[in-house]
């Protein structure tokens, strides 16, 4: 079955330091990746997305993304983390269906 | 500006009361999802519809309702069989290509069951 492991529940860092969140799903061909973002009581906006092509993306608010398909992880970073982005991560795959697996979500909080 | 809307934002029903939650887009996308939000279980999908006046049920529609008869509004109604429907209720659109197009998301609304 298509899954999507998010092994951090929380994650603390300081302001200005780095940030990956890691990402493992479990498909076997190449899945349609994604990164979403929750502000607490909000709705999800899309960070980014993987399809195809270049493994490395960008996305949006200085975010990246790797996609390793030896690992079968699409870890999201950020070299330098800013207050506002204390928030909930999730990652989520889809098969080109309208089926779409979400990871439970890893807590972020910036420490001042 | 293009988007969903769903109303109310905060919900309170009493135990045996159905519900009816709405969810409206401008995107003009073809597919709409419902998904439910409990802490720590990421989002589990309800119902999705792909066009107009078809939808199936996702992996938790049990005790839930939806209708599809305009493009744009895909209302969700809890009903007294959901057993435990206190949750933050998030609706979704993607243009329906099926190639793993990106969902939109709506600001959610919070059901509370008193």
């Amino acid at each position: 079955a298509q899954s999507v492991t998010q092994p951090d529940i929380h994650i603390t860092v300081s302001e200005g330091a780095s940030l990956e969140l890691r990402c493992n799903y479990s498909y076997g061909a190449t899945p349609y990746l994604f990164w979403y973002v929750q502000s607490p009581g909000q709705g999800l906006q899309l960070l980014l997305k993987y399809f195809s092509g270049d493994t490395l993306v960008q996305g949006i608010k200085g975010f990246e993304a790797e996609f390793k398909r030896s690992q079968s992880s699409f870890n999201l970073r950020k070299p330098s983390v800013h207050w506002s982005d204390a928030a909930e991560y999730f990652c989520a795959h889809t098969s080109g269906t309208y089926k779409y697996i979400f990871g439970t979500g890893t807590r972020l909080k910036v420490l001042a | 500006d293009g988007g969903i809307t769903q109303s109310p934002k905060y919900l309170f029903r009493k135990e045996g009361q159905n519900v009816t939650l709405s969810c409206e887009q401008n995107l003009n996308h073809d597919a709409m999802y419902w998904y439910r939000q409990d802490p720590g279980q990421g989002l589990r999908l309800i119902y999705y519809s792909q066009i107009v006046n078809d939808f199936q049920k996702g992996d938790i529609a049990e005790g839930y309702s939806v209708s599809r008869e305009k493009k744009e509004s895909f209302p969700l109604t809890v009903t007294s069989a959901q057993k435990n429907p206190t949750a933050f209720y998030l609706c979704a659109s993607s243009t329906g290509s099926g190639a793993g197009d990106e969902q939109f998301f709506g600001p959610g609304t919070r059901l509370t069951v008193l």
